[in-house]
């Protein structure tokens, strides 16, 4: 079966360092990825989408890579701040408006 | 621009009733996507309507109907409520033809007891 699998611990991290976030999914060939960040109570918010043909994209602070060797997605969050606190989903798609989510990563960033 | 819009916010019902969840899609766009996020989980996808009609469809039973309006607005109904079905329900709107990104709604939060 497909599974889609991210840290499931918290990930606490000092302001001004680079937070980075792991995704890894099996028996699936995406089409492309994308990286939600969801707060307390709130609907995800869309952050950056990668497609299988693209190996990296950036987007001010953040840096997302797409190895579909590996069957994995790094996120990285540089220079994090507190205002980075959130969880952050991983999101695949084969096919058009239908995303699978992993379980999403919390992540703490303290001054 | 008025972003996704879900209504009710919260919603308290009890084993075996039926319940109706609403959605207004982002301006400009056609395409609604409804998913079920139970506490600690991603989201999971329910169903897609587009053009009023029902185009994928994840692993849900048919207690989970829906319906597309003509203006774009979505019905997501549940029957025969179970305690299992408490979760928030996410709305995400999109444009047709395009497998890119999706505006999600607030999301309502359902309780079943």
């Amino acid at each position: 079966s497909q599974k889609i699998e991210q840290n499931s611990e918290a990930l606490n991290i000092q302001e001004g360092k680079t937070a980075t976030l792991t995704c890894n999914y099996t028996n699936y060939s995406p089409a492309y990825l994308q990286w939600y960040r969801q707060d307390p109570g709130r609907g995800p918010v869309f952050l950056l989408l990668i497609r299988e043909n693209e190996k990296e994209k950036r987007k001010e602070r953040l840096k997302v890579t797409f190895d579909t060797t590996l069957k994995q997605s790094l996120f990285h969050i540089t220079a994090s701040q507190p205002a980075d606190s959130a969880t952050y989903l991983c999101a695949l798609s084969q096919s058009w408006g239908k995303l699978q989510f992993g379980a999403g990563t919390q992540v703490v960033v303290t001054p | 621009d008025a972003g996704v819009t879900q209504s009710p916010t919260h919603l308290i019902k009890t084993r075996g009733q039926q319940v109706t969840l609403r959605c207004s899609p982002k301006s400009g766009h056609d395409t609604v996507s409804w998913y079920q996020q139970a506490l600690g989980q991603g989201p999971q996808f329910i169903f897609q309507y587009y053009e009023e009609e029902e185009r994928q469809r994840g692993n849900f039973p048919d207690r989970f109907s829906g319906h597309q309006f003509p203006n774009y607005s979505s019905e997501l109904n549940v029957n025969a409520l179970l305690l299992g079905d408490s979760a928030l329900y996410l709305c995400a709107s999109g444009v047709g033809g395009l497998a890119d990104t999706q505006y999600f709604g607030p999301g309502t939060r359902l309780t079943v007891l």
